[in-house]
């Protein structure tokens, strides 16, 4: 299946670093997406990036995009506590109608 | 605009029973997505309706349906519950497709 595969599966940082997470998926998209989910919560959607963009900023996020080598990035600048949380990446299939597919995420711990 | 809400929040079955599980999309939204989340398989996708229909299925068994209302409110049933039905159940909600999905902060289903 098309699954994006997040990568490290976890992640501990001081805060005030930056957290660099990786997502790889298998086919062509149309968009990619990430989202963070805090424990016990639901997923909260961070930034969609089309298959057009290589770059997006959002805030203290940049994700990247490469399509030729099916992989995009998500880095988190200047890490604070409140950003411990599971961030995952989530494709479509790249035609209409089809659903996302997440990958199983990164488990980001910011230490005080 | 509220949020999506998902009821219960927490449930506990035993095998063999059946649970019915609800999910009230944002306001205006018409695309309602079931996901099952597990420590070891992660999120998976269930199904996704629009207007009422079903348009896509993702790979679980028939135990599991669900159905959308005219208010595009949605509910998905599981029957026969198996301990490996334990699981987070999320339900999303977005304006269609390649938009970004709202989830709501799920059911705690735990089989005994």
């Amino acid at each position: 299946s098309q699954q994006g595969e997040e990568d490290p599966q976890a992640l501990s940082i001081q805060e005030g670093e930056n957290a660099t997470m990786n997502c790889s998926y298998k086919t062509s998209i149309n968009n990619l997406q990430w989202y963070r989910q805090n424990s016990g919560r639901g997923l909260v959607h961070l930034i969609l990036i089309r298959s057009n963009e290589r770059e997006k900023h959002s805030g203290r996020l940049r994700v990247t995009l490469d399509t030729s080598k099916k992989s995009s990035s998500l880095l988190i600048t200047a890490s604070r506590a409140a950003d411990t949380a599971s961030y995952f990446c989530a494709t479509d299939a790249g035609s209409g109608n089809t659903p996302l597919v997440f990958g199983k995420g990164t488990r980001l711990s910011v230490i005080a | 605009k509220a949020g999506v809400t998902q009821t219960p929040r927490y449930l506990i079955k035993t095998r063999g029973q059946q649970v019915t599980l609800s999910c009230s999309p944002i306001s205006g939204h018409r695309s309602v997505s079931w996901y099952q989340q597990t420590p070891g398989q992660g999120l998976q996708f269930l199904f996704e309706y629009f207007s009422e229909t079903q348009r896509n299925k993702g790979n679980f068994p028939g135990r599991f349906s669900g159905r959308q209302f005219s208010n595009s409110r949605s509910e998905m049933n599981v029957s026969t519950l198996e301990l490996g039905d334990s699981a987070l159940y999320l339900c999303a909600s977005s304006l269609g497709e390649f938009k970004p999905q709202h989830f709501g902060d799920g059911t705690r289903l735990s089989i005994l």
